[in-house]
């Protein structure tokens, strides 16, 4: 099985705030990454997390990281419609690869 | 910053017909190369990653193989695609050594085998 894990959908109304939840499981994980992808697009690094922080804010993106339970969330504060997109959790493990959850399809409604 | 170059955007072959993706990276040097899959629009599947060129470790037995005949080359092949090798094959990037902090994406192929 994978070893990041994630809800496949989130359903939120315009100017709510959403929260991906992500689990992964190499406790060696350095960094843990966000990562957008738009329909038929590759994917945008939205945010990134060193694993001796608990948190890390830009302007809407809020990224949580409880490294006892290896579960990482990202909040986005007042979504909008351009949000909507399926959001990927991926660690980095010790040599750099990259291990990602299948995806969070975020749809957001008026 | 890296850029990577990934082509073609799409591509439709017949079932039995080989297969050739390539990837090529600039703005950085002896980078960590990666093959991935989404099928169905949904689920990265990791297929190959490389550390250097001729150092290709696969993630999944398949139908696929890849090679690196330079530091900033990446390709994709088979001999004789399957309808299951159907899907979207992004090609990513990111610094080698300990302190990465970034992966940067292709555009992606998408494959339809019919």
């Amino acid at each position: 099985g994978e070893d990041v894990e994630q809800s496949l959908f989130l359903s939120v109304r315009e100017g709510d705030s959403s929260v991906i939840n992500c689990t992964y499981t190499d406790s060696s994980s350095t960094y843990l990454y966000w990562y957008k992808q738009e329909p038929g697009a590759g994917l945008q690094l939205l945010t990134y997390i060193f694993s001796n922080m608990d948190m890390k804010q830009d302007q809407r993106l809020t990224v949580l990281l409880n490294k006892k339970d290896k579960h990482l969330s990202l909040r986005i504060a007042d979504t909008q419609t351009g949000d909507s997109a399926i959001y990927f959790c991926a660690e980095r493990t010790s040599w750099g690869k990259l291990q990602f959850g299948a995806g969070t399809q975020v749809v957001v409604t008026p | 910053s890296q850029t990577i170059h990934q082509w073609p955007a799409t591509l439709v072959q017949p079932v039995g017909s080989p297969l050739s993706l390539e990837c090529t990276v600039e703005g950085t040097s002896n980078p960590n190369l990666y093959w991935y899959r989404q099928a169905a629009g949904r689920g990265l599947q990791l297929l190959f990653y490389s550390v250097g060129i001729g150092q290709i470790s696969s993630e999944v037995p398949q139908n696929l193989s890849a090679s690196r005949p330079q530091d900033r080359q990446f390709i994709l092949s088979s001999k004789k695609l399957l309808l299951s090798d159907s899907g979207f094959y992004l090609c990513a990037c990111s610094k080698s050594g300990y302190m990465n902090t970034e992966a940067f994406f292709g555009q992606g192929t998408r494959l339809t085998v019919v």
